[in-house]
């Protein structure tokens, strides 16, 4: 079955440090992989895709297929990164479905 | 364009009763999407509605059902509420089915099951 595992709940670093939030996938195939963020008080909304290579907000995340995992990146945390952060996998079951498959999510406190 | 708007945003019902959630997509989308947070967790996928139907569905009972109008808003249906229905029940909207499509997230609709 696909699964995503953020094992981290909560991960608290100091502004300027670098930051990593680890996720782990399940799939047999070549996946998709998304990152969600929730700021407080704002609703969820897509941060970065695996398809796009894009950074944003400095933010990167490489596919690692050999170790499946999509661990999120940033080199120097900022107090405004503070947000709960969800890591998502499409089900590629029949049909290509917008149906998510989220990760528990990793909360990111960054301390000043 | 005031995104995806759900109503209504906090609900308390009791166990044994019905309860009707609304969900209206971004302005331009045709797709609706619902997902249950309960707390601690992630979003779980409950259905997707589109062209009025229902094109996937999660690991939900049928206690959950949906509908999804001609203007392409939707509406969450759950009957015989237990305490374990209660959740931020969120709508997402996309332009399209497919996984490659942004879906955009609504504040979402707090229930309280007692």
């Amino acid at each position: 079955a696909q699964r995503v595992t953020q094992p981290e709940k909560l991960l608290s670093v100091f502004k300027g440090a670098p930051v990593e939030l680890k996720c782990n996938y399940s799939y047999s195939g070549s996946p998709e992989l998304f990152w969600y963020v929730q700021y407080s008080r704002q609703r969820l909304q897509l941060l970065l895709r695996h398809i796009s290579r894009e950074s944003i907000k400095g933010f990167t995340a490489d596919l690692n297929k050999g170790e499946t995992s999509f661990h999120l990146k940033k080199p120097f945390a900022q107090e405004e990164d503070s947000a709960m952060y969800y890591c998502a996998l499409p089900f590629m079951g029949s049909g290509n479905t917008g149906k998510l498959i989220f990760g528990q999510g990793t909360t990111l406190q960054v301390k000043p | 364009d005031a995104g995806v708007t759900q109503s209504p945003t906090h609900l308390i019902k009791t166990r044994g009763q019905q309860v009707t959630l609304r969900c209206s997509p971004k302005s331009g989308h045709d797709t609706v999407s619902w997902y249950q947070q309960a707390l601690g967790q992630g979003p779980q996928f409950i259905f997707q509605y589109y062209e009025e139907e229902e094109r996937q569905r999660g690991n939900f009972p049928d206690r959950f059902s949906g509908h999804q109008f001609p203007n392409y808003s939707s509406e969450l249906n759950v009957n015989a509420l237990l305490l374990g229905d209660s959740a931020l029940y969120l709508c997402a909207s996309s332009l399209g089915t497919a996984f490659q499509e942004t879906q955009y997230f609504g504040p979402g609709t707090r229930l309280l099951v007692l």
